[in-house]
Formats: C-alpha cells, sequence, structure tokens
C-alpha cells in the first residue's frame, strides 16, 4: 500500500511570494489533515477534511492560507503572501476513520527569506 | 483548549538501559492519546495508541500508560537501541480525530 505522497519537498521562496503544497493521501482514506511543524515544536493542525468538506479549520490564517480538496482525493495548501514566520515544515496525513491513527507524509520543508 | 507538555526536552541514554518519557494533558475529556516517533527529516510514524478506556498498549519493547484523572501518559522503552533515536511525540486526541502535540522528546541512545 503506497503511503502519503506530498510535493515539493523542499521549497525556497522570498517574502510576499505565494507558494502551493500538494498532498496524495493513502487510497480510501476519507480523511485528510494539513499541518504546521515549526522547528522545535509539534506539528500544529492547519485544517481537517472529511471528504471535500471541512471539519476543522479553527487554526488556518484565513488571511493568507487556503487548502482546498475538491474530489475528496488530493489537497492542496496555499500561502499567498508568505511570510518569514510560515518557514516550517508542512505535513499531510490522513486515515479512513477520524478515530483511527494517522499516517503521515514526508513533508514539505518552506523557508521564506 | 488542549495543552500538551513533554518531559524532558531531550535524553541521551547508553545502549540497554531502560527508559521513560512523560508527557502530561490539560484536558481529561480526551478521546485518545497517541504516542509517534519523528525521524529528522521525515515525517511521522504511529507507535501505540491508547483509547481513553483502556490503560496502556504494548508492542513489542514499547509500552504505553494512560492514566487521565491525572491527566498524565508514559511510554517506556525496554532495552534501548541506538536504532531507538529519533524525536518521540505525544498527542492528545478528539473524536473527530484533531491532535494536539506536546513539542517532543529528542531521545539519543548512543553505543
Amino acid at each position: 500500500e503506497a503511503g502519503v505522497a506530498q510535493s515539493p519537498r523542499y521549497k525556497i521562496i522570498e517574502k510576499r511570494q505565494s507558494v502551493a503544497f500538494w498532498c496524495n493521501p493513502i487510497s480510501g482514506h476519507a480523511t485528510l489533515y494539513w499541518y504546521q511543524q515549526i522547528l522545535g515544536q509539534g506539528p500544529k493542525l492547519l485544517i481537517q477534511f472529511q471528504n471535500n468538506g471541512v471539519v476543522d479549520d479553527s487554526q488556518l490564517p484565513k488571511d493568507r492560507f487556503s487548502a482546498e480538496r475538491l474530489k475528496g482525493v488530493d489537497s492542496t495548501l496555499k500561502i499567498q503572501p508568505a511570510k518569514l514566520e510560515d518557514s516550517a515544515v508542512y505535513l499531510c496525513a490522513s486515515n479512513r476513520d477520524s478515530q483511527e491513527t494517522q499516517y503521515f507524509g514526508p513533508g514539505t520543508r518552506l523557508l521564506v527569506l | 483548549k488542549q495543552e500538551v507538555t513533554q518531559i524532558p526536552a531531550a535524553l541521551s541514554v547508553p545502549e540497554g538501559e531502560n527508559l521513560v518519557l512523560n508527557c502530561s494533558f490539560t484536558d481529561s475529556a480526551i478521546y485518545n492519546l497517541q504516542w509517534f516517533r519523528q525521524d529528522p527529516g521525515k515525517g511521522l510514524t504511529s507507535l501505540l495508541l491508547i483509547q481513553s478506556s483502556q490503560r496502556e498498549q504494548t508492542s513489542g519493547r514499547l509500552n504505553a500508560s494512560l492514566d487521565k484523572s491525572s491527566g498524565r501518559s508514559t511510554l517506556y522503552i525496554a532495552a534501548s537501541q541506538p536504532g531507538d533515536s529519533a524525536t518521540y511525540l505525544c498527542a492528545g486526541g478528539t473524536s473527530y480525530g484533531k491532535l494536539t502535540f506536546g513539542q517532543g522528546t529528542i531521545l539519543t541512545v548512543h553505543p
């Protein structure tokens, strides 16, 4: 069974630029999560999807971050415009049922200069 | 609002030693408690998941306990090996799947 796929693995941009990350969850997993992990900290949930609907986006900075999962499968997370403090690893995770363990992708490491 | 704290922040032990990692949480209405491992530059790997109705879970050399009344969980690693070196994260989970993570414990097991 293929794991959670994410791309790109690394991205360097300048502040005020835009960036997008892509995630393809494990086949059949209805729930998809995006986390932000700043160096030295644990991951923080940004947004949770159940199929193509949003379950929780209470910690998503909606003035600059957006995410979509249009067909209930893969998902895109966008930052526009980026700030220096957005430098972090962005992790995608999925599970078949929200009460089961989550499976994480390798993450996208973003550096904003 | 759930807050999760892990102690110690870092731990260095010789190979073969038994060790305990600690995790505390503020909201006792926790649905489950999960322990993850993170290797440098990689995503998280789930180690153990304890439901709120359970007291402990075991997998190989790992044993995790949960005490909701005191707001604590421990991860016990028996006979540690250099391959166990990684960051260990605990997370409190809600019924709809939201995880709140601690900041992690960086474990180094030296030969």
